[in-house]
């Protein structure tokens, strides 16, 4: 079946440690995206990546970096620099022409420690 | 003043009952209207979408735009225990490039 595996389900970090977050789909998709989704905020925008080799900052990219080497791999890593990364983060992805598309990851829980 | 707003509720209604939720937006250049539904734990699966304004229906659901008044609604009939997840409004702009802006999301139980 086609679809976006994220892993791992639940990530615990130490102060100061970066962490790396998967995700990869087989949906052939163009675009994929970081969200972060806090209680009562709805979900906030973190990096995306339209092509290979090539992405973009959103809303909320200080503190968090992300790579697209392949097309269905688009990995984010927590920095230390990221002052509150306690939150649940969501993959996605979608076709690059349609509005609609967007597929997503059942999400990682990080919680710092 | 965010994009999106949205109620966060949490909103608790007896099974059978009607449910309305709503988002209201202040970008007049959104296009594409979209509602997700979200269960604990889990990420969001696109429940409805329209373009621009208008109703939608889709079997229990229906899905409205008034973009006149920059305000979605969607309405669950008969609304069921498995209807118990979050709601999340997004819209977007023309073009595929165009972020996905949503709103807080609405926490809403069905009571049997």
């Amino acid at each position: 079946d086609g679809g976006i595996t994220q892993s791992p389900k639940y990530l615990f970090r130490k102060e100061g440690q970066n962490v790396t977050l998967s995700c990869e789909q087989n949906l052939n998709h163009d675009a994929m995206y970081w969200y972060r989704q806090d209680p009562g905020q709805g979900l906030r925008l973190i990096y995306y990546s339209q092509i290979v080799n090539d992405f973009q900052k959103g809303d909320i990219a200080e503190g968090y970096s992300v790579s697209r080497e392949k097309k269905e791999s688009f990995p984010l890593t927590v920095t230390s620099a990221q002052k509150n990364p306690t939150a649940f983060y969501l993959c996605a992805s979608k076709q690059g022409s349609g509005n609609y598309g967007y597929t997503f990851g059942s999400g990682t829980r990080l919680t710092v420690v | 003043q965010k994009e999106v707003e949205q109620d966060p509720g949490p909103l608790s209604v007896p099974e059978g009952a009607i449910v309305s939720l709503n988002c209201t937006y202040s970008n007049s250049a959104f296009q594409y209207f979209m509602w997700y539904r979200q269960y604990s734990r889990k990420g969001p699966e696109l429940l409805m979408y329209t373009y621009s304004s208008g109703n939608k229906e889709d079997g229990r659901f229906t899905a409205q735009v008034d973009k006149s008044s920059k305000y979605i609604s969607l309405f669950i009939r008969d609304s069921q225990p498995s209807d118990s997840a979050t709601y999340l409004c997004a819209m977007s702009g023309v073009g595929g490039a165009q972020k996905l802006v949503f709103g807080q999301g609405t926490r809403l139980t069905i009571n049997p």
